[in-house]
């Protein structure tokens, strides 16, 4: 079975500074795919970045990045230059092969920016 | 539409009472997925359709919960005899079909429930 640890409940970050958001997973699977999502106090969930457990470069899209160690089976959201827009729920999720339609979410860090 | 769209944004019942709720996909979208987001916890699955048809629903916690899909589009989430338990936020998602690769899901704002 999959499984999502965020052991981080609360994260406060300065602003202009970089956070680093800890996940872990677990899986039997070697074919997966890890993404974050950002949940804003409005409710709608938002995806930011997704990596492949095949890929072999880190995936980045803009001020995000994603600090994937396989071995470790961690899969770390870099923040870098954090805005007061970035607080919010953070989420991070995985999907394996075995059944390609059902994502397992962990429970989320609370990320607030301090001006 | 633009995004998902889900009706009602709040809903208040009384335990035991039948309730429906409604998630309009974006169009092209052949996969649609419904999980459920209590306080302080992330979202847990509950169903998903491929067009018409209920690919997984392996989520649903009891007889008490069903979905359809009959056009492959709109989707109803439906709950009998309501309980306090069933308080949660209900998220609909939809996708392009569903694979292990980078298959992002677009999720609506959400139906809030609360059962009185």
């Amino acid at each position: 079975a999959q499984k999502i640890t965020q052991t981080q409940p609360g994260m406060f970050v300065q602003e202009k500074e970089a956070v680093t958001l800890d996940c872990t997973y677990d899986t039997s699977d070697q074919s997966y795919g890890l993404f974050w999502y950002k949940q804003p106090s409005s409710g709608e969930m938002i995806f930011l970045i997704y990596q492949g457990s095949y890929d072999e470069q880190n995936a980045t899209e803009g001020r995000y990045s994603l600090n994937f160690q396989k071995a470790r089976k961690s899969a770390n959201l870099v923040i870098s230059a954090s805005q007061l827009g970035d607080s919010a729920m953070y989420f991070c999720a995985m999907r394996d092969s075995t059944n390609a339609g059902k994502s397992t979410f962990g429970d989320g860090t609370t990320l607030t920016v301090k001006p | 539409g633009a995004g998902v769209s889900q009706t009602p944004s709040n809903k208040v019942t009384e335990k035991g009472k039948y309730v429906e709720l409604r998630c309009d996909p974006i169009s092209g979208h052949t996969a649609l997925y419904w999980y459920r987001q209590s306080l302080g916890q992330g979202p847990e699955f509950l169903i998903y359709f491929q067009g018409t048809g209920a690919a997984d629903d392996s989520g649903l916690p009891n007889d008490r919960f069903f979905a359809v899909r009959p056009e492959g589009s709109v989707s109803t989430l439906k709950i009998q005899r309501t309980e306090r338990g069933d308080s949660a936020v209900y998220l609909c998602a939809s996708s392009f079909k569903p694979t292990a690769g980078a298959n992002v899901l677009t999720f609506g704002a959400g139906s809030r429930l609360t059962v009185l």
